[in-house]
């Protein structure tokens, strides 16, 4: 069974300085797509980034860059510019395969909280 | 953008009651899924569709249904609520690989 594992409990940043936030996943199928999410206090989960496994480059949206390293089975989450906004919980999440239906599965989740 | 829609946001059952979610996906997404939140949990997997039919069953009780109408738009129906039912319920949808969450339904059993 696929495993994804978020080492960071619980995260400071300082206001405007870039974060990275840990996601390594487990798993013997070669394709795969892994998700990073942002839950606020409010309880939504907002989709952020995605990287398919056959992707070359890396994904990038915005202030949010994935660091895909497939050797390692690591795909980290860079905040650039860290915003108050950004307190939150991150959460890394990995499909496998690519048929229609497939589940996500989560880690546990990392809490970042951004000091002004 | 349209995004998913969950009601009700809020719901309060007692225990040995029944209670109904509802989703309505992002127009033209033809896979929903649900997932369970407890509190300081991750979500868990219970049960998707695709073209209203049952596509993949996660850790979803036998006490919960779940189906998928001609519109696309899903029920999730729970039986003999238990206190352990409370929790977060996200509906998603997907075209492609994306998922897209709603915005939940908090349940609590009494």
């Amino acid at each position: 069974a696929q495993k994804i594992t978020q080492t960071q409990p619980g995260m400071f940043v300082q206001e405007k300085e870039a974060v990275t936030l840990d996601c390594t996943y487990d798993t013997s199928d070669p394709s795969y797509g892994l998700f990073w999410y942002k839950q606020p206090s409010s309880g939504e989960m907002i989709f952020l980034i995605y990287q398919g496994s056959y992707d070359q480059q890396n994904a990038t949206e915005g202030r949010y860059s994935l660091n895909f390293q497939k050797a390692r089975k690591s795909a980290n989450l860079v905040i650039s510019a860290s915003q108050l906004g950004d307190s939150a919980m991150y959460f890394c999440a990995i499909l496998i395969g690519d048929n229609a239906g497939n589940m996500l599965t989560f880690g546990g989740g990392t809490r970042l909280m951004v000091k002004p | 953008a349209a995004g998913v829609i969950q009601s009700p946001r809020h719901l309060i059952k007692e225990k040995r009651e029944t209670a109904t979610l509802k989703c309505y996906p992002i127009p033209r997404h033809d896979t929903v899924y649900w997932y369970q939140q407890g509190p300081g949990q991750d979500p868990q997997f219970l049960i998707s569709f695709y073209e209203k039919m049952q596509s993949d069953k996660g850790s979803i009780p036998d006490r919960f249904s779940a189906q998928q109408f001609s519109d696309y738009h899903s029920e999730l129906n729970m039986s003999s609520l238990e206190l352990g039912d409370s929790a977060l319920y996200f509906c998603a949808s997907s075209l492609a690989d994306e998922q897209y969450f709603g915005p939940g339904t908090r349940l609590t059993v009494t």
